[in-house]
């Protein structure tokens, strides 16, 4: 497709279960983002890829949250025994490449996960 | 301290009429960019306009510009001749340094345009 694709648009778990939302990027863009939006607040980041590898994780609130992108274009966001907290709307968003001026990135319609 | 902060939780526009959205930063780095997203209720953010904190134009794309006043660290955006369809939430971000978007958001303005 055109623009980012990101499965499921709509996820509810149970706490203490295992989720895996995944994130197709627009083709050849080498920089992909995951980001998380709470309700009433702007989208906070999680990981940012440059390629396959994990340039900057820092975002990941703790040691349950883990991404890859093992052959630089499709990532999968996991969340190991999910909490209440863990809902929000999981955003990824890709662009041509890093930095500079024209990297807009291009952002998916999310993911909502719901955590019961 | 809050990286970027938008004062105006909601605003409302008359149709046809200009609307200001207010966004100032905070950042001691000198080379940043600054963004602007709407995101409508469907949920995807949609880019709007950027501006670079070496450029010397305020930038414009259609009815969007940003006023951009590097003193006051305030990066408002105006929109012209309002419609029904910009009713959305709209962010203003920033990216510092020359590298990657790693981006932090505000926490929005919603923008409801009156017919």
């Amino acid at each position: 497709g055109a623009g980012v694709s990101q499965t499921p648009s709509n996820k509810v778990t149970e706490k203490g279960k295992y989720v895996e939302l995944r994130c197709d990027p627009i083709s050849g863009h080498t920089a992909l983002y995951w980001y998380r939006q709470s309700l009433g607040q702007g989208p906070e980041f999680l990981i940012y890829f440059q390629g396959t590898g994990a340039a900057d994780d820092s975002g990941l609130p703790n040691d349950r949250f883990f991404a890859v992108r093992p052959e630089g274009s499709v990532s999968t966001l996991k969340i190991q025994r999910t909490e209440r907290g863990d809902s929000a709307v999981y955003l990824c968003a890709s662009s041509p490449r890093g930095g500079g001026r024209d990297t807009e990135a291009f952002f998916g319609q999310g993911t909502r996960l719901t955590v019961v | 301290a809050q990286k970027i902060t938008q004062t105006q939780p909601g605003m409302f526009v008359q149709e046809k009429e200009a609307v200001t959205l207010d966004c100032t930063y905070d950042t001691s780095d000198p080379s940043y960019g600054l963004f602007w997203y709407k995101q409508p209720s469907s949920g995807e953010m949609i880019f709007l306009i950027y501006q670079g904190s070496y450029d010397q134009q305020n930038a414009t794309e259609g009815r969007y510009s940003l006023n951009f006043q590097k003193a006051r660290k305030s990066a408002n955006l105006v929109i012209s001749a309002s419609q029904l369809g910009d009713s959305a939430m709209y962010f203003c971000a920033m990216r510092e340094g020359g590298g990657y978007q790693k981006v932090t958001f505000g926490t929005g303005t919603k923008l409801q345009v009156i017919p």
